[in-house]
């Protein structure tokens, strides 16, 4: 039970906005991103707990709709730092389980 | 600047040997996980311990493949005997409980 990300990939130009969606067939406890650049590992972006709130961090913020079972990602005026690809992670029941996504690919070109 | 560091960051190994990759979580962290990664699979989670009691590792071929956590500052994933259908990056992570995960760099697995 997968989580399904939408879109698999997204090709912006500096200073353009994005949005990566999650959707999980299961009812979530919580929604955690990360970012991956190529030949590295994840890096922990954000976490958001049940109780549907939203949160940011830099340009970057994200939701977490929980009557849905879906948390988008927010992406404004982005940077050339932003390429990789962005996962998310679900959780269900509280256990600290993680079930990840299968990744949107974004690159920014100058 | 706390990170989990793991080793060996390379391994290329014979079908048949025995592997042993290491992960030093981050002081203060209660949880760890064991992650493969893989361009068909994805990321996988393979085990993971709260307080270095094992949780879960039902994502682990259980035949070949144990993990462990001798003490806190310490965890092992071993894989005995390794086939070419092993072949990946591991991932260690730590974290605290309703926190989030904090990757180690990885261990790149090539069995021939």
């Amino acid at each position: 039970q997968q989580p399904v990300q939408s879109p698999q990939a997204v090709i912006l130009r500096e200073g353009e906005d994005a949005v990566i969606n999650c959707s999980s067939s299961k009812a979530l406890y919580s929604v955690h991103w990360y970012r991956q650049k190529h030949g590295e590992a994840p890096v922990f972006l954000m976490i958001l707990l049940k109780g549907g709130e939203q949160k940011g961090h830099e340009k970057i913020s994200a939701s977490f709709n929980e009557k849905k079972q879906q948390s988008s990602l927010y992406l404004t005026a982005s940077q050339l730092s932003y390429s990789g690809t962005y996962f998310c992670g679900t959780e269900t029941g509280g256990t600290d389980k993680l079930i990840f996504g299968t990744g949107t690919r974004l690159q920014v070109f100058p | 600047d706390a990170r989990v560091t793991q080793t060996p960051r390379h391994k290329v190994t014979e079908m048949g040997q025995e592997v042993t990759m290491r992960c030093q979580p981050i002081l203060g962290h209660n949880t760890v996980f064991w992650y493969r990664q893989t361009m068909m699979q994805g990321l996988e989670l393979l085990a993971y311990f709260r307080n270095r009691a094992p949780l879960d590792d039902s994502g682990m071929p259980k035949d070949r493949f144990s993990a462990e956590m001798p003490d806190a500052t310490l965890a092992t994933l071993k894989i005995q005997p390794s086939e070419p259908r092993d072949s990946a990056v591991y991932f260690c992570a730590s974290g605290r409980s309703e926190g989030g995960q904090y990757f180690g760099p990885g261990t790149r697995l090539t069995v021939t």
